[in-house]
């Protein structure tokens, strides 16, 4: 399996402009999870997904947001209008159903609104 | 109070030594345990899941006190190959559950 894929690895957009990330999970994976990592607040969970269904928006920072996974292969995280308080590395990660299993990550993308 | 808390370090030590990190979560209801590496610029990686009984992975040994809410990792005879930032992570005990991220500790690791 070619793991978690991203794309794109990165991006620079204009503030006001919509961006939107895009994540491959693992085939077979059932949970597949967005984080933001920033210097000054660490890797945070953005929303995460189980069976394609959201399970846990509350780390969204703002309706500017928001994420889809309309099937099990694919998932999409949109920033509309960004903002340049959004510069981020943005990580998916995906999982299978079983306690205690190891989430793997993508390589992730870098984004820089100016 | 964050969920899942670590000194930020850096922690800078000479090749050979041993370090150890801490970290302590604030939900009682968290039933596994995980440190993740993550190099610079790279995605984070499992280094090794935390038993309560503990556990040891050549020179890493995992700990955890679930009556103090404290995880710990040891690192011993450091390489250079060490320095990265460590991860302390939680999950709650159920499918289908997020792993919560502390901010990590950053070693490094010099000859």
């Amino acid at each position: 399996d070619a793991g978690v894929i991203q794309s794109p690895r990165h991006e620079v957009t204009e503030m006001g402009q919509e961006v939107t990330l895009r994540c491959k999970p693992i085939s077979g994976h059932n949970s597949l999870f967005w984080y933001r990592q920033t210097m000054m607040r660490g890797l945070e969970l953005l929303i995460y997904f189980n069976n394609n269904v959201p399970i846990d928006d509350s780390g969204m920072p703002e309706d500017r947001f928001s994420a889809k996974m309309p099937n099990a292969s694919f998932s999409t995280l949109k920033i509309q209008p960004s903002e340049p308080r959004d510069s981020a590395v943005y990580f998916c990660a995906s999982s299978s159903d079983r306690i205690g299993t190891e989430a793997f990550f993508g390589q992730g993308t870098r984004l820089t609104v100016v | 109070r964050k969920e899942v808390e670590q000194d930020p370090g850096p922690f800078n030590v000479p090749e050979g030594a041993t370090v150890a990190f801490n970290c302590t979560y604030s939900n009682s209801a968290s039933q596994s345990f995980f440190w993740y590496r993550q190099d610079c610029r790279k995605e984070p990686k499992l280094l090794m899941s935390v038993y309560s009984s503990g556990n040891e992975d050549g020179r890493f040994t995992a700990q955890l006190n679930r009556a103090s809410q404290y995880i710990s990792l040891l690192i011993r005879d450091s390489k250079l190959s060490d320095s990265a930032t460590y991860l302390c992570v939680v999950l709650l005990n159920q499918a289908g559950t997020a792993l919560i991220f502390g901010k990590g500790t950053t070693l490094s690791v010099s000859s």
